[in-house]
C-alpha cells in the first residue's frame, strides 16, 4: 500500500540526548515536511524539503536538524539544543504540482 | 503573514444532525488554497476537503461541504448526517499559491475545533 510511515510511534528521551525520528514515503512525492503539534495549538512547520539534497527552515527550526539523501526519506533529529522537545511530531508529503499535503501517523516524543 | 482563526474550541451534536464549524483567515493574497483536516483520537491527520480560492463553487465531498466566502475571508465546514466516526479535532488550514508553483508554500493552521458526536 502507498503511504507515509513514521517510526517509532512513541519515543522517550533523556535530557541532553539527541534523537532521530523516521519518516518514509512510497508515494513518489517530491516534497516532504515536518510539523510539531502542542496541546491547544495547531501544527507548526519545523523544516521542509522540495527535492533531494535540499531543505529549508520552517517557523520553529531551532534545535532541530534534517537530511534528505533519498527521495523516500526525511529524518528529523531533535537535538539537545531544543529546549522543550516534548510534543507530537507529524511528517507530511506532497506531490509535484499538487497543493495538498498528506500526513503520516505521527511520533509522540517525551523527554524524561 | 497569514493567520487562521477557529473561534469554536469545542462543539457537540447529536448523531444524524448537521453541524457547522467556523474558520476565518487573514491574508493579502489573491490566490490560495484552504483545507479542512480531521484528526481523530488516533492523531492521524486526514484531509477532509479542499477549496481553491479562484473557484466560486463550494467544494463538497459526500457529507462534507464548505461555505467559502472570499470577500469575508470565511471558510466554514458543514457536516451533514453526522456519524460517531466524525468525532475528532478539525483543523482549518491556509496555503498561498503562486501559479504553477507550490515550492516553498507552507500550511498555516488554526488551533482546531474539538467535535464530539453524541449517540
Amino acid at each position: 500500500d502507498g503511504g507515509i510511515t513514521q517510526s517509532p510511534k512513541y519515543l522517550f528521551r533523556k535530557e541532553g540526548q539527541n534523537v532521530t525520528l523516521s519518516c518514509e514515503q512510497n508515494l513518489n512525492h517530491d516534497a516532504m515536511y515536518w510539523y510539531r503539534q502542542d496541546p491547544g495549538q495547531g501544527l507548526r512547520l519545523i523544516y521542509y524539503s522540495q527535492i533531494v539534497n535540499d531543505f529549508q527552515k520552517g517557523d520553529i527550526a531551532e534545535g532541530y536538524s534534517v537530511s534528505r539523501e533519498k527521495k523516500e526519506s526525511f529524518p528529523l533529529t531533535v537535538t539537545s539544543a531544543q529546549k522543550n522537545p516534548t510534543a507530537f511530531y507529524l511528517c507530511a508529503s506532497r506531490a509535484t504540482g499538487s497543493g495538498t499535503q498528506y500526513f503520516g501517523p505521527g511520533t509522540r516524543l517525551t523527554v524524561l | 503573514a497569514q493567520t487562521v482563526t477557529q473561534s469554536q474550541p469545542e462543539m457537540s451534536v447529536q448523531e444524524a444532525e448537521t453541524v457547522t464549524l467556523s474558520c476565518t483567515y487573514d491574508t493579502s493574497e489573491n490566490n490560495y488554497y484552504l483545507f479542512w483536516y480531521k484528526q481523530p483520537p488516533s492523531r492521524q491527520m486526514i484531509l477532509v476537503i479542499r477549496q481553491e480560492a479562484y473557484k466560486q463553487q463550494n467544494a463538497t465531498e459526500n457529507r462534507f461541504s464548505v461555505n467559502f466566502q472570499k470577500a469575508a475571508k470565511s471558510f466554514s465546514l458543514k457536516i451533514s448526517d453526522s456519524q460517531l466516526g466524525d468525532t475528532a479535532m478539525y483543523f482549518c488550514a491556509f496555503m498561498k499559491h503562486r501559479a504553477g508553483n507550490f515550492g516553498n508554500e507552507k500550511l498555516t493552521f488554526g488551533t482546531g475545533t474539538r467535535l464530539t458526536i453524541i449517540p
